[in-house]
């Protein structure tokens, strides 16, 4: 079954600074990619996804970015401001199957 | 549209009672999700259903653990007997024609097992 790896699990940055949060998987089927924010004691929410026909997403200040022939995807935050503080996850599956999601990353942004 | 609803957003229950947790998907969505989060593991799989019918419960860690989708807006997930261990956040989601559109989380419940 799908397995997927998520890194790092907490990353600290300045107000303004870039983030980038990296993910793995194992099965290569996987064609689809999203990516959640939880905000403490709240619910994960949807903020961005990828299918495999893409390489590059970009909404607003979010990016996502995914290559298949290495089975990695990445997050990619700029100008980070402290309401972008909360736990992301990356996640993997297809159609038909379960997302697999990774452990989590704690973002935190200082003003 | 109320979205994924969760019942009860909180439970603290002795440790051998039965937990009832209860999920009614968003009208219209076809797959429906069971997930257990800690801080240890993470968001795992425990079971989903595809048109009421369980189509993976690989998840699901012991048989002290079920789940039932009697019809298309109600979900339920038991524990009986219920142990310290079993606390956590428990998620539901549901999705329409599998996750084309992505997941709608319920509130989650958080039990507590003491």
């Amino acid at each position: 079954g799908e397995n997927v790896e998520q890194h790092p699990s907490t990353l600290s940055v300045q107000e303004g600074d870039s983030a980038v949060i990296k993910c793995t998987y194992s099965d290569s089927a996987s064609n689809y990619f999203p990516w959640y924010k939880q905000e403490l004691g709240k619910r994960p929410q949807l903020i961005i996804d990828i299918r495999s026909n893409v390489g590059e997403k970009k909404d607003q200040r979010i990016a996502v970015t995914l290559n298949k022939t290495a089975k990695h995807f990445s997050l990619h935050i700029t100008e980070t401001q402290p309401e972008d503080s909360a736990v992301y996850f990356c996640a993997a599956g297809q159609a038909g199957t379960a997302l697999i999601f990774g452990k989590g990353t704690t973002l935190s942004v200082s003003s | 549209d109320a979205g994924v609803i969760q019942s009860p957003r909180h439970e603290v229950t002795e440790m051998g009672q039965e937990v009832t947790l209860r999920c009614k998907p968003i009208s219209g969505h076809d797959y429906l999700f069971w997930y257990r989060q800690t801080m240890m593991r993470g968001l795992e799989l425990l079971i989903y259903f595809n048109n009421n019918v369980p189509i993976d419960d690989s998840g699901m860690p012991e048989d002290r653990f079920s789940a039932k989708m009697p019809n298309a807006s109600f979900s339920t997930l038991k524990i009986q007997p219920s142990e310290p261990r079993d606390s956590a956040v428990y998620f539901c989601a549901s999705s329409r024609t599998g996750f084309i559109y992505g997941y709608t989380f319920g509130s989650g419940t958080r039990l507590t097992v003491v």
